[in-house]
Formats: structure tokens, sequence, C-alpha cells
């Protein structure tokens, strides 16, 4: 089975700093989703950015990056100039296929402080 | 776009009673809906797929007689918890995805929640 796994239950980052969040994961497929999703206090999930396994490029979306190792099952987020809207609840996730569910990772919830 | 509603946001019911929470695509036809469970400051756990037209697939651990899923038209799927009882109570959130749409990169969307409290 798939597994998820966010070694950081909480992160703290000082406005306009940058942070990075870890994430692993453990598969025996070799296409694949990963995603990062952020849920803020509101509990409306949100995609942040997403990578396809095949491509070996780093998703990129405006503050927002990723850094995919493939071989090593390593999907960081890295959030630049962090706001204090990027405060909230991020939540890695996996996913196979095109009609395949989503596995969540536990959290980090991120506090972004002045 | 892509859209999904729930309803109700918030729920409070006696011990016993069912409740049903309706997820709705606004803006799309969802061929697949999701259904997770969220405890406080805990992560999504899948309870189910639905597909339209198709009996829901469950989840190892959830109780197919205890949350009923129906999804009978292409916007929408309704989980019904039968006689709720306190440890119901719980975040329900509701996804949906259109497989049909080109280039959706297995991208699901995800509806606001519901909140049940059962007393």
């Amino acid at each position: 089975a798939q597994t998820v796994t966010q070694s950081q239950p909480e992160m703290s980052v000082q406005e306009a700093e940058t942070v990075t969040l870890s994430c692993t994961y453990d598969t025996s497929e070799s296409d694949y989703y990963l995603f990062w999703y952020k849920q803020p206090p509101s509990r409306q999930m949100i995609l942040v950015i997403r990578q396809e396994a095949y491509k070996q490029q780093n998703a990129t979306e405006n503050r927002f990056s990723v850094n995919f190792q493939k071989a090593a099952k390593s999907f960081s987020l890295k959030i630049s100039d962090s706001q204090l809207g990027d405060a909230a609840m991020y939540f890695c996730a996996y996913s196979t296929g095109t009609a395949s569910k989503l596995t969540f990772g536990t959290g980090t919830r991120l506090q972004v402080t002045l | 776009g892509a859209v999904v509603s729930q309803h109700p946001s918030r729920v409070i019911c006696k011990s016993g009673t069912s409740v049903k929470i309706e997820c709705r695509s606004l803006d799309f036809q969802a061929t697949t809906m999701f259904w997770y469970r969220q405890f406080p400051k805990k992560s999504l756990m899948l309870m189910a797929t639905s597909n339209e037209g198709s009996k829901a697939t469950y989840e190892q651990g959830v109780e197919k007689d205890k949350f009923l899923i129906n999804h009978a038209s292409l916007t929408l799927s309704t989980l019904t918890v039968t006689s709720a009882h306190p440890e119901d109570s719980s975040f329900y959130i509701c996804s949906a995805r259109d497989l049909r749409l080109a280039g959706a990169y297995n991208e699901q969307f995800f509806g606001p929640g519901t909140r049940l409290t059962v007393l």
C-alpha cells in the first residue's frame, strides 16, 4: 500500500522568508501524481501545486515550488516570500493513474509570524 | 469553474437519528465523487469512492450500512449517516472529478465540508 509521510507536524516562518515542508512517500508504481494541498482555517482544501512523476522538471506556481526527487521518493514544498495568508495546514498527497484515490500525509501546520 | 458545494455546512442531531449530507458539482459533471472524514487536527481519511450510476466502493473498515452513499446523477452524491452516534461526530468532506475532462491531471475538486455533531 502506498503511504505518505510528513515528518514535520508544525513549522514556523517569518513573513517574507522562505520555508520548506518535507514529504516522503512509498510506492512501487512508476507512474503517479503528487500534490500539495493547503487547508486554511475555513477547512476548504485548496490545490497548491502538482507534479507528474514522469516529468523530471520540478513544478512551480508563483511563490510555490517543489523539489521532486523520484529515486529518493521525496517531494518537498518550498514557499518563498511567505505571507500571512500562507498560514494553514499543508497536506502532501499521492495518487496513481487518472481514476485513483488520493492518499494524504498527516499534514504540517505552518505558522507565519511578523 | 470546478466548484463543489456541500449542504449543510453544519448539522447537529440526536443520537440514533440519520443525517444526509449532499455534495454537488455546480459547473461540471462529476463522474466520480469521493467522501472523506477528517478528525480535529488530523488528515483526511478516504471513506468511499462513488461512480455515477454504480455502487460505492468503501475503504477497509468503513461500515457500508452505516454510511450510505448514493451517486444517482452526474452532479449529486449523498452521504447518509444512519443511526448516528457521538463517535460519528466529525468533519465530512467530499470531492469530485470529471474523468472526461481533457488534461484533468487527475485533479479532485473539494467541497467546503460539513461538520456533523451528534449529541
